[in-house]
């Protein structure tokens, strides 16, 4: 079953912590994006990458990293310099300028 | 830079009424626009999209939408509402197919259906 998958699906971050999201798709899709969704903001683009071992920022960089070492992978790392990280984050992928299909999302919250 | 406003963070509607749900976007090149459907604590699931082939798009679930040049809009609908579809809407602009370097989201409109 094709499709892509988040983890976990609910994170709990302490202060000064750094937290990774996992975001695994077997589409075979060459890019690969993360957005961040605010209740009444949409969602906003933190990273994209288009090919292995290139990644790009997006509106929302600071604060977060990511590595694309895997076609089927891009992790999401939440630093500690992102200073309200509390929100909903979703994976997407999608193959050349097609359609982005997305992931099922993780809810990051700060204790 | 390309930009959506959508219209109505909440829109109510009776239960086999019209559905309208308003987008409006901003680019300096044609456009390529989606409407993306969410229910609660889940991803985003495709309903349309338009890639300049024709202006009136249909989608699933009976949703269409028709790009107006003109008007800049590209506006939801669906003749008869269900209770099902009760969720949230986005609308969504690329300039570059299907958005190689990243879509850009409307803030949405939460759908509610009333018996």
């Amino acid at each position: 079953d094709g499709g892509i998958t988040q983890s976990p699906k609910y994170l709990f971050r302490k202060e000064g912590q750094n937290v990774t999201l996992s975001c695994e798709q077997n589409l075979n899709h060459d890019a690969m994006y993360w957005y961040r969704q605010d209740p009444g903001q949409g969602l906003r683009l933190i990273y994209y990458s288009q090919i292995v071992n290139d990644f790009q920022k997006g509106d929302i960089a600071e604060g977060y990293s990511v590595s694309r070492e895997k076609k089927e992978s891009f992790p999401l790392t939440v630093t500690s310099a992102q200073k309200n990280p509390t929100a909903f984050y979703l994976c997407a992928s999608s193959w050349g300028f097609e359609t982005q299909y997305f992931g099922p999302g993780t809810r990051l919250l700060v204790l | 830079a390309q930009s959506v406003t959508q219209l109505g963070s909440h829109v109510s509607v009776s239960e086999g009424a019209l559905v309208l749900l308003r987008c409006n976007y901003s680019s300096s090149v044609p456009p390529y626009l989606f409407w993306y459907v969410q229910y609660p604590n889940q991803g985003l699931q495709l309903l349309l999209k338009y890639t300049s082939a024709a202006t009136l798009v249909k989608g699933i679930n009976g949703f269409e939408a028709e790009f107006k040049k003109s008007e800049t809009s590209f506006h939801l609908t669906k003749p008869s509402a269900h209770m099902s579809d009760a969720a949230e809407y986005f609308c969504a602009v690329s300039v570059s197919g299907g958005g190689a370097d990243g879509l850009t989201f409307g803030k949405g409109t939460h759908l509610i259906i009333q018996p």
